[in-house]
């Protein structure tokens, strides 16, 4: 079955430093990926997406995510991180045949943000 | 301003008094889907739309259901709410299926 997996539920950094936030999928066609995020009360915000070609993509807000067929991966990267970054990020993947445009979300991971 | 919208924001109902949350999007996007989120579980589909006039089921219809006469709009119908259903609900579109989903602010209920 298709599936998402955002193993850590709570990342704390200080501000400034790197961040890595994972996401390992299972799907058997080539996929396409998502990260959004999620600031408190408000909907979710498309950071960037990856469907084919460069496997680093570049989002909004200084984020990347590479893509790793082999090890079936799509983490989330930023190399300094601001206190605003503080929310909720959701990677997600398509999946389904061409018709459903369903999205599979992981459980979603949240950062905090120490000054 | 491209947007998807909900209504309302907010609610507190109970159990079995029938109600519609409104979404409506201004990108003449062809593709809507309703989502619920909740605590662990992340973001689940719960129905789809391809087109006017077509609708299908996601991962989690039962209790739901939804219309789709207009382009522009893609309203969910709980007929008997029930406390399982208090989530958090986000409308969604896309220009198609398969392409960049455009989330709403979201409607958080709650079924007394």
């Amino acid at each position: 079955a298709q599936s998402v997996t955002q193993p850590d539920i709570h990342i704390t950094v200080s501000e400034g430093a790197s961040l890595e936030l994972r996401c390992n999928y299972s799907y058997g066609a080539t996929p396409y990926l998502f990260w959004y995020v999620q600031s408190p009360g408000q909907g979710l915000q498309l950071l960037l997406k990856y469907f084919s070609g460069d496997t680093l993509v570049q989002g909004i807000k200084g984020f990347e995510a590479e893509f790793k067929r082999s090890q079936s991966s799509f983490n989330l990267r930023k190399p300094s991180v601001h206190w605003s970054d503080a929310a909720e990020y959701f990677c997600a993947v398509g999946a389904g045949s061409s018709n459903t445009g369903k999205l599979i979300f992981g459980q979603g991971t949240t950062l905090q943000v120490k000054p | 301003e491209a947007q998807v919208t909900q209504n309302p924001r907010y609610l507190i109902t109970v159990t079995g008094k029938k109600l519609t949350v409104t979404c409506s999007q201004n990108m003449n996007h062809e593709y809507m889907s309703w989502y619920r989120q909740d605590p662990g579980l992340g973001l689940r589909q719960i129905y789809y739309s391809m087109n006017v006039e077509v609708t299908d089921k996601g991962d989690v219809p039962e209790g739901y259901k939804v219309s789709r006469k207009e382009k522009r709009n893609f309203p969910l119908i709980l007929e008997s709410p029930s406390p399982n259903q208090t989530s958090l609900y986000f409308c969604a579109s896309s220009p198609r299926a398969k392409e960049t989903q455009y989330f709403g602010p979201g409607t958080r209920l709650l079924v007394l």
